[in-house]
């Protein structure tokens, strides 16, 4: 199975900072890689497919790179309603699909 | 609109099975590229796949709960079900159904573009 990790795990930021989160796949992925934003108690919510495709509705500070095995994901003005948990995950072993454990953005 | 909600048991008791449905709507898996996924989160830990099954019925399983794991689609209702035998504590988690759809022709998915609020299980005796 391709195992993704991300990093940090965690940060503290504040309002108005640009803020990069990574994503590594432990093989090439191509392009195949999500990234997901969960606030607490809520289902996660796609925000950026196949690398740097914003989904519909996503706020054009949220922008996302990479190809192979390393991605990133950028917010470039860090918005009170940011604050949450990040995940990328990957569909190119579809169907075996497999999500990183997140990065949590904290208020600093 | 497409929309997707969990239903099932809150409290399960350690060696039962698990049924959890799926109902949406806005989409028939019926659909060329349509699926649906399990994905399951523990309480405070990360997201795990756990199903997927497609338009073809096609079903798939990670790997570690394959053994125990069943998914079913039924077109007519809109619903997709996932069984899990022999539940046990570390069962315990929110239980989300999302959709997923293949875009392009021999392409893998473009991710899951839509979420259920998700169902919160206990497994306790």
């Amino acid at each position: 199975d391709i195992q993704m990790t991300q990093s940090p795990s965690s940060l503290s930021a504040s309002v108005g900072d640009r803020v990069t989160i990574t994503c590594r796949a432990s093989q090439n992925i191509n392009i195949f890689l999500h990234w997901y934003q969960q606030k607490p108690g809520k289902a996660p919510k796609l925000l950026i497919y196949t690398a740097a495709v914003l989904e519909s509705g996503v706020p054009s500070r949220f922008s996302g790179s990479g190809s192979g095995t390393e991605f990133t994901l950028t917010i470039s003005s860090l918005q009170p309603e940011d604050f949450a948990t990040y995940y990328c995950q990957q569909s190119y072993s579809t169907p075996q699909l497999t999500f990183g454990p997140g990065t949590r953005i904290d208020i600093k | 609109q497409v929309t997707l909600r969990e239903s099932g048991p809150a409290l399960v008791k350690p060696t039962q099975t698990l049924t959890l449905t799926c109902t949406f709507s806005g989409f028939s898996l019926s659909t060329s590229g349509m699926c649906v996924n399990w994905i399951r989160q523990s309480p405070g830990k990360a997201l795990e796949w756990l199903a997927l099954i497609d338009w073809e019925d096609d079903k798939y399983y990670t790997t570690s709960l394959k053994t125990r794991l069943t998914i079913s689609k039924d077109i007519s209702k809109n619903q997709v079900v996932l069984t899990m035998t022999n539940v046990d504590p570390v069962d315990t988690a929110t239980y989300y159904c999302t959709r997923m759809r293949f875009v392009d022709s021999g392409l893998p998915p473009h991710g899951m573009d839509v979420w259920g609020q998700g169902t919160t299980v206990t497994v306790s005796s």
